[in-house]
């Protein structure tokens, strides 16, 4: 089937305004993740859904952060009062149900969003 | 998560088999070794992971040594497509939030024609 998906694919905004990036997961995976990846940075962890769930949004910046996830499926990340230093490509992924005592479940990745803020 | 050590980049011809190394010599026996790579301007791609044995899958094999404290990853067959950073990672099946991924430099792999 198709692989994740996100959208838009960039996006340009001025700071100040508030932007929403959005990710399809892969249909019938129940664990979803927002990371973001800045020029020359690794991958850093936002927060996790379990279903409707968010039980760990440790990841988020701060409280002009939010997400949510709706019917166990599509997930939308708001961030208010764009700041230059939000710039970065977000990135999204989902997996089958992690379980413990068991090998991490791989994670599968959509093509991220670039997100420029002037 | 044990912490990883691999070469900033390697060239590999094109036909010819990749051997990435990583070295892991402070994992604990419930740490799973697993591979990522991300083609330039794609997200993140998962290859593989292991325990103790090799694996084999349609992308490539992975190779354990009998101590666990190194790994290789093996392209079988480098393609012009397989031009990447490729990060390896060490991760704990227990632990809450084992599930957060940490990528740190990798390899850049570069295949040449």
């Amino acid at each position: 089937g198709a692989g994740v998906s996100q959208s838009p694919s960039n996006k340009v905004t001025e700071k100040g305004k508030d932007v929403e990036l959005r990710c399809d997961p892969i249909s019938g995976h129940t664990a979803l993740y927002w990371y973001r990846q800045s020029l020359g940075q690794g991958l850093e962890f936002l927060i996790y859904f379990q279903g409707n769930s968010a039980p760990d949004k440790s990841g988020l910046p701060s409280d002009r952060f939010s997400a949510e996830r709706t019917g166990g499926s599509v997930s939308t990340l708001t961030i208010q009062r764009t700041q230059q230093e939000d710039s970065a490509v977000y990135l999204c992924a989902s997996s089958s149900l992690p379980t413990s005592g068991r090998a991490l479940r791989e994670q599968f990745f959509g093509p991220g969003t670039r997100l420029t803020v002037l | 998560d044990a912490k990883t050590t691999q070469p900033t980049s390697m060239d590999c011809a094109e036909g010819r088999a990749a051997n990435l190394p990583c070295n892991h010599s402070t994992i604990s026996g419930n740490e799973y070794v697993y591979w990522y790579r991300q083609i330039h301007s794609q997200g993140p791609q998962y290859i593989i992971h292991g325990l103790k044995n090799n694996e084999t899958n349609e992308m490539a094999s992975l190779i354990i040594t009998e101590d666990r404290k190194s790994s290789t990853l093996i392209l079988p067959h480098a393609t012009l497509r397989d031009t990447a950073v490729y990060y390896c990672i060490v991760k704990s099946i227990s632990g809450g939030s084992n599930y957060k991924l940490t990528f740190g430099k990798g390899t850049l792999l570069t295949v040449n024609p």
